[in-house]
């Protein structure tokens, strides 16, 4: 009953430090995303990915880059961490088919001090 | 683009009062359409969804019809619990080749005894 793990829980960086957040999924699923929810905000999409080997940038994809190299496995790297990537950030997958489910990780709490 | 207007929060209500939060949404297409709620540090689950026009989703009494003629998908139950007290977020996905979530800005219920 794994679904999708998000690691780590909570973190805070400082200014100009890189790290990444480790995402990975268990259903075969060849859809990722990366969201980030800011306090009393709803989610913005930062990359997402249709399959391994290939992704694409969402919304707000300055300051972040990701990799799918394979299909169970999404990590998003932080580089230069500022303090407006403080948020809470959510991985997702879903299978391929319109209208599917979007299964959510139990997200990663980040804070850029 | 597409989009999602939710009604802003908090919403606040006794236990077994009628309960409504509106929701609208822009597309250029046909949209499916999603009510996901998250309690508090959690990520976000799926309540309930539509994926095309008069189609009613519904969930732990939760009900929500795809109005196409009004752009809208309104959240409803006839009588809440303390225990729906949560974030709800309406949402559409895109008919396109990553059919990625597009987020309201979430409704803060609260639900005293």
């Amino acid at each position: 009953n794994a679904g999708v793990t998000q690691t780590p829980k909570f973190r805070i960086l400082k200014i100009g430090q890189s790290m990444t957040l480790q995402c990975t999924q268990d259903m075969n699923h060849n859809y990722m995303y990366w969201y980030r929810q800011d306090p009393g905000m709803g989610l913005k999409l930062i990359y997402y990915s249709v399959g391994a080997g290939i992704t694409d940038k969402g919304e707000v994809p300055n300051g972040y880059n990701v990799s799918r190299s394979t299909t169970e496995d999404f990590p998003l790297r932080l580089e230069l961490a500022a303090p407006s990537q403080t948020s809470v950030y959510f991985c997702a997958s879903s299978p391929v088919s319109a209208g599917n489910t979007i299964y959510f990780g139990e997200g990663s709490w980040l804070t850029v001090v | 683009g597409d989009s999602v207007t939710q009604m802003e929060g908090p919403v606040t209500l006794s236990e077994e009062a009628f309960l409504t939060i509106n929701c609208t949404y822009t597309a250029t297409g046909y949209p499916s359409l999603f009510w996901y709620v998250q309690y508090p540090g959690e990520g976000l689950q799926l309540l309930l969804k539509a994926t095309k026009a008069d189609d009613k989703g519904s969930n732990k009494g939760f009900e929500a019809t795809y109005r196409k003629e009004t752009t809208s998908f309104h959240l409803e139950k006839g009588s809440v619990q303390v225990s729906d007290s949560a974030v709800y977020f309406c949402a559409l996905s895109e008919r396109d080749s990553s059919y990625k979530l597009i987020f309201g800005s979430g409704t803060r219920l609260l639900v005293r005894p």
